[in-house]
């Protein structure tokens, strides 16, 4: 069985730039959350898809943004990169789309901004 | 707001004591709680969760965890520590929060280290 899969493990971006990371949830899941780990910090928030909608954000700006494709997969788009958003992007999935569900996560993909 | 504090940034316990790690939360109605632990360079591995019921609730590895709610805690605890345990771990709350919206709150971590 499966579980969360994340690509890339690593990632370098200098200030301004624009990355996408990426999420395949565990089988039989539909829903998927992003959440951003700072170091020394627990995960934080940042939004739910489900039905390849958006259906509940966090308190992050527009920089970041989200698409869930019909196979549940999702990606997390962050522009105009700021030496703050260097942190561990953890992935999560659900079988439901409720925050109260258990959220099974990836292994995360660690964005270092230069 | 919903919060979740892990007064300990770290606990230190011999090989073979019982541990326990503590949280405390705050929110508005019923909660549901979570707790995690964290590998180095790896995700977050689900460990238990309470619903409703019974407080002590049965988790992965042989953790429990008791839910108090006249203390608003839930405690993380195993009878005999290994020195596998040894890792961050991460207490959550889930509440209603309105508008057919549940919130999800993170601890900010407890590093557990198991001394051999």
């Amino acid at each position: 069985d499966a579980g969360v899969t994340q690509s890339p493990t690593h990632l370098i971006k200098t200030r301004g730039q624009q990355v996408t990371l990426r999420c395949s949830p565990k089988s039989g899941h539909d829903t998927v959350s992003w959440y951003q780990q700072a170091l020394g910090q627990g995960p934080q928030f940042i939004f739910q898809y489900y039905e390849e909608e958006e259906r509940q954000r966090g308190n992050f700006p527009d920089r970041f943004s989200g698409h869930q494709f019909p196979n549940y997969s999702s990606e997390l788009n962050v522009n105009a990169l700021l030496l703050g958003d260097s942190a561990l992007y953890l992935c999560a999935s659900s079988g439901g789309a409720s925050l109260a569900d258990t959220q099974y996560f990836g292994p995360g993909t660690r964005l270092t901004v230069l | 707001a919903q919060s979740v504090a892990q007064p300990e940034d770290q606990v230190n316990v011999a090989e073979g004591n019982p541990l326990t790690v503590k949280c405390t939360y705050s929110v508005s109605g019923n909660p549901y709680l979570f707790w995690y632990v964290q590998y180095p360079n790896r995700g977050l591995q689900f460990l238990l969760k309470y619903i409703t019921g019974d407080n002590l609730v049965k988790g992965s590895y042989g953790f429990e965890a008791e839910f108090n709610k006249s203390q608003t805690s839930f405690h993380l605890k195993k009878p005999s520590a290994l020195v596998s345990d040894s890792a961050l771990y991460f207490c959550a709350v889930s509440a209603y929060s309105g508008a057919g919206s549940y919130q999800l709150t993170f601890g900010k971590g407890t590093k557990l280290s198991v001394i051999p």
